[in-house]
């Protein structure tokens, strides 16, 4: 079965500057997905970022962007020029490519979450 | 358009209460999901449809019945709820498989909050 690992419960920065979030993930399977998910006080899950496993290029979004190591199974999160609005809990979430079953459930981290000081 | 509705926004019931929850999408998508999520945890999948038929019951407790009406409403039916079902509900859509392979992004609506006293 497949797993997330997020190590840190709690991440601070201050407005302006980049912040790094770890995701490691553990899989016996060769093409999936991986994703971000940015959950602010307001609850909603709005997703930030994808990378599809089969494409070396990191994925970036703006001022977000991954640094996905495969061989590693490593998938971690930069925000750049940190805003107040970037507060908020981030999952790491892990989807098989393949349909069957609970194979294409998404796999969440138990996220981190994020204080920006202003 | 990428959005996911839900109503109520906010629910409190009583045990032995009966109440629905709401979600609905007009994006055309035809796989659509219920999540659980307690505080500070992720959310837990609990069902999912796919072309209006239920595809997914992560061992759900009967109290809780989901049902697809049509391709862009999903309702999820409370009765008897215990304390401990109290939580955040999210539902989600994204488009089915094509070729055996799933489309890969899920797009979450807002939430209900539900409070069971």
């Amino acid at each position: 079965a497949q797993t997330v690992t997020q190590s840190q419960p709690e991440m601070s920065v201050q407005e302006a500057e980049t912040v790094t979030l770890s995701c490691t993930y553990d899989t016996s399977e060769s093409d999936y997905y991986l994703f971000w998910y940015k959950q602010p006080p307001s609850r909603q899950m709005i997703l930030v970022i994808r990378q599809e496993a089969y494409k070396q290029q990191n994925a970036t979004e703006n001022r977000f962007s991954v640094n996905f190591q495969k061989a590693a199974k490593s998938f971690s999160l930069k925000i750049s020029d940190s805003q107040l609005g970037d507060a908020a809990m981030y999952f790491c979430a892990y989807r098989s490519l393949h349909y069957g079953g609970s194979q294409g459930n998404l796999i969440f981290g138990k996220g981190t979450k994020l204080s920006v000081k202003p | 358009d990428t959005e996911v509705t839900q109503t109520p926004k906010h629910l409190v019931m009583g045990m032995t209460n009966k109440k629905s929850l709401k979600c609905e999408q007009h994006m055309g998508h035809r796989a659509m999901y219920w999540y659980k999520q307690k505080a500070k945890k992720p959310p837990e999948l609990m069902f999912v449809y796919s072309y209006e038929k239920l595809s997914i019951n992560e061992s759900v407790p009967s109290r809780f019945s989901p049902e697809c009406p049509n391709s862009s409403l999903l309702n999820l039916h409370l009765h008897a709820l215990q304390p401990e079902d109290s939580a955040l509900y999210l539902c989600a859509s994204s488009q089915v498989p094509s070729g055996g392979y799933y489309q890969e992004t899920q797009y979450f609506g807002p939430g209900t909050r539900l409070l069971v006293l």
